[in-house]
């Protein structure tokens, strides 16, 4: 079985200061991890992704990921949040043996609420 | 901008009426994926095509049918639905196998039907 948490509902962030959103996982094998943003009635867009490789994963808009093994973790950042960063964001964790094959079954994370202020 | 078009973007509908979903992606992928989301939850998956046949089925209700005519079009026929049933229906794909190998399984999302069921 795979899980993902969130462990904030919301997090704030004042324009121009850094932000970082948590996330944790469990899986039984290797770790497929993505990150995804959700506007308001929005569909889910995809930011970016661990495979393999580097730990710091770097995305779309500036956004970045920090891998952490040992803590189970991959939680998003980025150096300097804008207004226009305020969304929902969905961690998910996808096991590499999951799936049928062919398809991904991809777990979400409950979202994290980033409200950005000027 | 998305690469998987969902019509209708509403969709109000009676609990005696049968209505459909549509969404197509002209990406090559070979996985495509309904999910369920309500309101600040993350999306439920309801069903996975591989190959143009179901994969996954998550135990969803009967009144919830998906078809896969053809490798870019996937729908979601809906009869006798409740007004629980109301929510943001969304579609997804993903590139699923290349030269016999799985690819890594970020699903590209549309933007939703919202449906609501009076």
């Amino acid at each position: 079985a795979q899980s993902v948490a969130q462990p904030e509902d919301q997090v704030n962030v004042a324009e121009g200061n850094p932000l970082t959103v948590k996330c944790t996982y469990s899986v039984s094998g290797n770790p497929y991890l993505f990150w995804y943003v959700q506007y308001p009635n929005r569909g889910l867009q995809f930011l970016l992704k661990y495979i393999t490789g580097d730990n710091l994963v770097k995305g779309s808009y500036g956004f970045e990921a920090e891998f952490n093994k040992s803590q189970t973790s991959f939680h998003l950042k980025k150096p300097s949040a804008l207004v226009s960063d305020s969304a929902l964001y969905f961690c998910a964790v996808r096991d590499h043996r999951e799936g049928t094959g062919t398809a991904s079954k991809l777990t979400f994370g409950t979202g994290t609420r980033l409200q950005v202020t000027l | 901008d998305t690469e998987v078009t969902q019509t209708p973007k509403h969709l109000v509908m009676g609990m005696t009426n049968k209505k459909s979903l549509k969404c197509e992606q002209h990406m090559g992928h070979r996985a495509m994926y309904w999910y369920k989301q309500k309101a600040k939850k993350p999306p439920e998956l309801m069903f996975v095509y591989s190959y143009e046949k179901l994969s996954i089925n998550e135990s969803v209700p009967s009144r919830f049918s998906p078809e896969c005519p053809n490798s870019s079009l996937l729908n979601l026929h809906l009869h006798a639905l409740q007004p629980e049933d109301s929510a943001l229906y969304l579609c997804a794909s993903s590139q699923g196998k290349w030269r016999g190998v799985l690819r890594t399984g970020e699903l590209f999302f549309g933007e939703g039907s919202r449906l609501t069921v009076l």
